[in-house]
C-alpha cells in the first residue's frame, strides 16, 4: 500500500557514495509536504536519519545527507561505512489519505 | 529522554481482536501526536493510526472500519484496538511519537495471528 517508490536494494563498496531515491506524487511529495528518513538495523526499530527533508538529528554523522526537488526526494550516504548496511526507509504525509505514508524501503548492502 | 514500551498479548486467534498498549515515560503525552505503525515479517513499514491527548483520532483508510485508538492521560499511555484479524495483520507493531518526523519509537512488539 506505499505511495512512495524506492528501490528495492542499492550497494557500495566501503567509501563510496550510494543514493536512494523515494519517488512520489502531486498528493505527497509533490504538494510540498517534507519527507524524512529512517535507518532500520536487522532487529531493530527504525531510527530518525533525516528530518524536513535536509537536516540531520544530533549523533547522525554528516555523512547522510537528505534533498528534496518535485515530486521526488534522495538519500545520500557518502564515504559508505559496513555499519551502514540497514533498510532506509523514507516517509511523508499524504493529502490523499490524509496521512502518514511510507516508502518501500531500500536495503543498503556494503560489498 | 522520551522512552516508549509495547505491551500486548503474542498471539491473537483470527477473528479476534488485536489490543496493544504503549506506555510513554520520559515526558508527557500530554502534547505531540502518538501513532501506531505495523511491519509483517520482512516486509515495509505501514502506518495504522495516531491520536492526541485531547482524543481525537486518524486512521489509515486501508484499515478505519477495524481500528479504534484510546488514550489514557493519567497513566501516560495509549491504545491500539483492530478488530477480526487475520493472517496478514501479522506483523511487528511499533509505537511512536510525532509523525511530522517519527522521533521517538518503541522496540516493537511480534503479534501473530493464528489458531
Amino acid at each position: 500500500q506505499s505511495v512512495l517508490t524506492q528501490p528495492p536494494s542499492v550497494s557500495g563498496a566501503p567509501g563510496q557514495r550510494v543514493t536512494i531515491s523515494c519517488a512520489g506524487s502531486s498528493s505527497n511529495i509533490g504538494a510540498a509536504y517534507v519527507v524524512h528518513w529512517y535507518q532500520q538495523l536487522p532487529g531493530t526499530a527504525p531510527k530518525l536519519l533525516i528530518y524536513g527533508n535536509t537536516n540531520r538529528p544530533s549523533g547522525v554523522p554528516d555523512r547522510f545527507s537528505g534533498s528534496r526537488s518535485g515530486t521526488s526526494a534522495s538519500l545520500a550516504i557518502t564515504g559508505l561505512q559496513a555499519e551502514d548496511e540497514a533498510d532506509y526507509y523514507c516517509q511523508s504525509y499524504d493529502s490523499r489519505l490524509s496521512g502518514s505514508v511510507f516508502g518501500t524501503g531500500t536495503k543498503v548492502t556494503v560489498l | 529522554q522520551v522512552q516508549l514500551q509495547e505491551s500486548g498479548p503474542g498471539l491473537v486467534k483470527p477473528a479476534e481482536t488485536l489490543s496493544l498498549t504503549c506506555s510513554v515515560s520520559g515526558g508527557s503525552i500530554t502534547s505531540y501526536y502518538w501513532h501506531w505503525i505495523r511491519q509483517p515479517p520482512g516486509k515495509g513499514l505501514e502506518w495504522i493510526a495516531y491520536i492526541y491527548h485531547s482524543g481525537s483520532t486518524n486512521y489509515n483508510p486501508s484499515l478505519k472500519s477495524r481500528v479504534t485508538m484510546s488514550v489514557d492521560t493519567s497513566k501516560n499511555q495509549f491504545s491500539l484496538n483492530l478488530r477480526s484479524v487475520t493472517a496478514a495483520d501479522t506483523a511487528v507493531y511499533y509505537c511512536a511519537r510525532g509523525g511530522n518526523p517519527f522521533d521517538f519509537w518503541g522496540q516493537g512488539t511480534l503479534v501473530t495471528v493464528s489458531s
